[in-house]
């Protein structure tokens, strides 16, 4: 089965260090995702990407946080410099963009701990 | 900002019964999409609605999409130990947005 491929699984770190977590989406789809989830706040989606273009990146920092394409098989969140508040699964999802609307296809997370 | 509201927040059923849950919203979606995750993963697309009326099925499970747009339910009969997990609901708002919102997730526990 086709599968979103995220790495790192885990991720611990110090504050003030610069995390990258990578996705792979699944071949073929145009759409790519960047949620977080955490218990209070649930699944909060911090960037949209189409065709590799960044449509929406409403809910993420600006000040830390970035998002990019840099092909159509690799989409990588960068956090610099990381915080204690941005522990949480980092989730990347994949869609194929057709007529009838999009699905999201989840990878398995990067579960980040900044201490 | 658009909220949906999903319950319940927790069952606990005995092995063989039927499941209920639902999202409902003030705001008017054109996709409602279920998932359900399992500790340490991620969501897993379990059924996907596309218009309003719409009832679709995936073995035991069954969702269907309201007739406002504001709400979606999704039934899971005969429940069995391996249903256990968080069901999610996903609002996809008007196009243009492609943006989904999420519910906060049913966490449902099956007793054998």
């Amino acid at each position: 089965d086709a599968r979103v491929t995220q790495t790192p699984r885990h991720k611990v770190t110090e504050m003030g260090q610069e995390v990258t977590m990578r996705c792979q989406p699944i071949l073929g789809h145009n759409t790519v995702f960047w949620y977080r989830q955490t218990m209070m706040q649930g699944l909060e989606l911090l960037a949209y990407f189409r065709n590799r273009a960044p449509l929406d990146d409403s809910g993420m920092p600006k000040d830390r946080f970035s998002a990019e394409m840099p092909d159509a098989t690799l989409a990588t969140l960068k956090i610099q410099p990381s915080e204690p508040r941005d522990s949480a699964v980092y989730f990347c999802a994949s869609g194929p963009l057709d007529l009838q609307g999009e699905k999201l296809f989840f990878g398995s997370g990067t579960q980040l701990s900044v201490l | 900002g658009q909220q949906l509201n999903q319950s319940p927040q927790s069952m606990f059923i005995q092995e063989g019964e039927d499941v209920s849950m639902n999202c409902t919203s003030s705001s008017i979606f054109n996709t409602w999409l279920w998932y359900k995750q399992e500790p340490g993963e991620g969501p897993v697309l379990l059924i996907a609605l596309y218009k309003a009326g719409e009832l679709t099925s995936n073995g035991r499970l069954t969702a269907q999409f309201g007739i406002t747009r504001k709400d979606s339910f999704l039934n899971i009969s005969a429940s069995i130990p391996s249903d256990v997990g968080i069901y999610f609901c996903a609002g996809q708002l008007p196009s243009g947005t492609y943006k989904y919102i999420f519910g906060t997730g049913t966490r449902l526990k099956v007793l054998a």
